[in-house]
């Protein structure tokens, strides 16, 4: 069965750092894999998403993920943080097998200081 | 409409008691899935309808668990006898025309309090 594992429920960074938040999947089938973002209080955002096209995925905010099949990771980056970055992170994986039904990771809370 | 709209926004209930509570997806969108979020937890997969499909139920923790959609647009998922334990974040999420390589639009989200 397919699953995503992120490493590490919490990370933090000071303001201006680099952000990495991992992501690993486990999928016998070529996976569609996404990073959702959710803010306190407020319902998930879509990021950036791989389907298959580009392996180097850029998305909203200035964030980008990149797919490694052999290492079976979309980790997330960002190359300098902001204060306004501080929110919980979700990656997921949905099968084409599976009606696009997304499983979710466990989530990282980023936090930044100042 | 322009987003996913669920409500309520908060649900305060009592033990025993029967919840319902409603999505309207975004217009056009065929496929409506279902998650829950608890505190500290990732997002738990409860149920998703796809068109006229039938609807993939294997996420429902128990049969205290249905869900509905009318007409391929509204849907309400209905909680029977609450247990604490329901107590919870309910997302909505919706997709044209399905999740596969277009990612779901999410709700705000019920948060259920069972006291």
């Amino acid at each position: 069965a397919q699953s995503v594992t992120q490493l590490g429920s919490h990370v933090s960074v000071s303001e201006g750092a680099l952000v990495l938040l991992r992501c690993n999947y486990s999928s016998s089938v070529p996976p569609y894999l996404f990073w959702y973002v959710q803010y306190p209080n407020q319902g998930l955002q879509l990021l950036l998403k791989y389907t298959s096209a580009a392996t180097l995925v850029k998305g909203i905010n200035g964030f980008e993920a990149e797919f490694k099949k052999s290492e079976t990771s979309f980790h997330l980056t960002k190359p300098s943080a902001h204060m306004s970055d501080a929110a919980e992170y979700f990656c997921a994986v949905s099968l084409y097998n599976q009606g696009g039904k997304l499983i979710f990771g466990q989530g990282t809370e980023l936090s930044v200081k100042p | 409409g322009a987003g996913v709209s669920q409500s309520p926004s908060n649900k305060v209930t009592e033990k025993g008691k029967d919840v319902e509570l409603r999505c309207d997806p975004i217009s056009g969108h065929t496929a409506l899935y279902w998650y829950r979020q608890s505190l500290g937890q990732g997002l738990e997969f409860l149920i998703y309808f796809q068109g006229n499909s039938a609807p993939d139920k294997s996420g429902l923790p128990s049969d205290r668990f249905s869900a509905e959609r009318t007409g391929g647009s509204v849907s309400t998922l209905t909680i029977q006898r609450t247990q604490q334990e329901d107590s919870a974040v309910y997302l909505c999420a919706s997709s044209s025309p399905t999740g596969l390589g277009y990612g779901y639009t999410f709700g705000s989200g019920t948060r259920l309090t069972v006291v």
